[in-house]
C-alpha cells in the first residue's frame, strides 16, 4: 500500500490569508486526488491530477501535481471561512480499486 | 435524496454486542465502498462490492467484520463481539463504477459514528 504524507497537520490562518498544504509519497503517483471534508459529513471530491506537472484551478484553490508525480500541492487565495475543513489527498494504485488516503491537513480559517 | 445515505448517523454500543450499519448508494452506482476513519489512523479502505459479489475482502479487519450487498444496491456491514477499538466513523461511497486511477468519481455517505463503550 503506497503511504501518503500530508503537512501540515494542522493550519490555521486569518481570512484574507494565502496557504499551501502538501502531500508526498515516496512512490509514484498514477493519479491523485484532492477532497476536502466538513465534520459529520463525508468527503467531497474537489479534482484528479493525472498528468505529471499539471496545475488545475478551481476558482480560489490551485492544485499541482510535481513533475516525477511524487508529490502534489493545494494553493489557497484568499482563504475564506467556508473553506475550514480537512483537506485529504488520496490515490488509487494502477489496478487498484480502493482509495488510499493521507491523513489530511485540518484548515482553521478565523474570521 | 440523491446522495449516499447511512444509517443510523450515530450508534453507541456496548462491548461484545453486535451492530449492523447500513448504506443506500446513489441509484444506479454500481460499485459500493466501505471505509472506516478513526483518529490517528486516518480514512481506511475495507472492502468494494462490484455489483452484489466483492472480490476482495483483505481489507477488512477481523474476521469479525462482513459486509454483504443485495440487489445491487443496499449494503450492510455488520460488526459482531465488538470491541472498543471498532470506534470510529464508518463512511460508505458509491461509483458509477469501479474507481482506477481516479477514472470515476467515489461520492461519500455522511457516515455511522460508532462507539463501543
Amino acid at each position: 500500500t503506497q503511504l501518503l504524507e500530508q503537512s501540515p497537520q494542522f493550519l490555521s490562518i486569518q481570512e484574507g490569508e494565502n496557504l499551501t498544504v502538501y502531500c508526498n509519497s515516496s512512490s509514484v503517483f498514477s493519479s491523485l486526488q484532492w477532497y476536502r471534508q466538513e465534520p459529520g459529513e463525508g468527503p467531497v471530491l474537489l479534482v484528479t491530477v493525472v498528468t505529471g506537472g499539471e496545475v488545475k484551478k478551481l476558482k480560489r484553490l490551485t492544485f499541482q501535481f510535481g513533475d516525477a508525480r511524487k508529490d502534489s500541492s493545494l494553493h489557497i487565495t484568499a482563504a475564506q471561512t467556508g473553506d475550514t475543513g480537512l483537506y485529504l489527498c488520496a490515490t488509487a494504485g494502477a489496478g487498484s480499486y480502493q482509495l488510499t488516503f493521507g491523513k489530511g491537513t485540518k484548515l482553521s480559517v478565523i474570521p | 435524496g440523491a446522495g449516499v445515505s447511512q444509517s443510523p448517523s450515530n450508534k453507541v454500543t456496548e462491548k461484545g454486542k453486535d451492530v449492523e450499519l447500513r448504506c443506500d448508494p446513489i441509484s444506479g452506482h454500481t460499485a459500493l465502498y466501505w471505509y472506516r476513519q478513526s483518529l490517528g489512523q486516518g480514512l481506511e479502505f475495507l472492502i468494494y462490492f462490484q455489483g452484489n459479489s466483492a472480490p476482495d475482502k483483505s481489507g477488512l479487519p477481523s474476521d469479525r467484520f462482513s459486509a454483504e450487498r443485495t440487489g445491487g444496491s443496499v449494503s450492510t456491514l455488520t460488526i459482531q463481539r465488538t470491541q472498543q477499538e471498532d470506534s470510529a466513523v464508518y463512511l460508505c461511497a458509491s461509483s458509477l463504477a469501479l474507481a482506477g486511477q481516479g477514472a470515476y468519481e467515489q461520492y461519500f455517505g455522511p457516515g455511522t459514528r460508532l462507539t463501543v463503550t
